[in-house]
């Protein structure tokens, strides 16, 4: 069965400097990744995922993370935090070749603030 | 619907009373999911739906947790005689087939029992 690890459950980051978030799955067979963000007192929203090709997604708000299958991770990055990007991040994994009959699994989170 | 609708937005409870959590997904979106998050936990898989049919209950905390799908449509939730450790957000999503594809969230029904 699929699992995901997030390490940090709270990341604190300096207004402009580099974020950088942990996710690390298990899964049977090739995953598919997933980034979604909530805001405070919001539902969750997509902001990127990986599914085939390119390793490297890019997705939105300046967000992107990369696939490496040899270290089953898929790490959130963006270059400069902005004070917009404090919220709840969370990694989540589906598994890829079985039938569409399957759960996404989500990681326990990761909450980020910025400080200016 | 332009997106995932959850109701009612907050239930207040006696414990031991029953409840009934509502979810109206994005119309044609044939995969629907419940989860449930606690108060600065992550999000907890429910039930799963693939139309009507329900192929993944592993998740329902206990026998209290039943929830039903009609017309590959809404779904409801429900809690039966509720506990104090039922109280939390319960998150509705739907998406389209295949498990590849984005999941759209609800705001969630906050629940609290007292």
């Amino acid at each position: 069965a699929q699992s995901v690890t997030q390490l940090g459950s709270h990341v604190s980051v300096s207004e402009g400097a580099l974020v950088l978030l942990r996710c690390n799955y298990s899964s049977s067979v090739p995953p598919y990744l997933f980034w979604y963000v909530q805001y405070p007192n919001q539902g969750l929203q997509l902001l990127l995922k990986y599914t085939t090709g390119a390793t490297l997604v890019k997705g939105i708000n300046g967000f992107e993370a990369e696939f490496k299958k040899s270290e089953t991770s898929f790490h959130l990055t963006k270059p400069s935090a902005h004070m917009s990007d404090a919220a709840e991040y969370f990694c989540a994994v589906s598994e890829k070749g079985k039938t569409s009959y399957d759960k996404v699994i989500f990681g326990p989170g990761t909450s980020l603030s910025v400080i200016p | 619907g332009a997106g995932v609708s959850q109701s009612p937005s907050n239930k207040v409870t006696e414990k031991g009373k029953d409840v009934e959590l509502r979810c109206d997904p994005i119309s044609g979106h044939t995969a629907l999911y419940w989860y449930r998050q606690s108060l600065g936990q992550g999000l907890e898989f429910l039930i799963y739906f693939q139309g009507n049919s329900a192929p993944d209950k592993s998740g329902l905390p206990s026998d209290r947790f039943s929830a039903e799908r009609t017309g590959g449509s809404v779904s409801t939730l429900t809690i039966q005689r509720t506990q104090q450790e039922d109280s939390a957000v319960y998150l509705c999503a739907s998406s389209l087939a295949s498990n590849s594809h984005e999941a759209f969230f609800g705001q969630g029904t906050r629940l609290t029992v007292v």
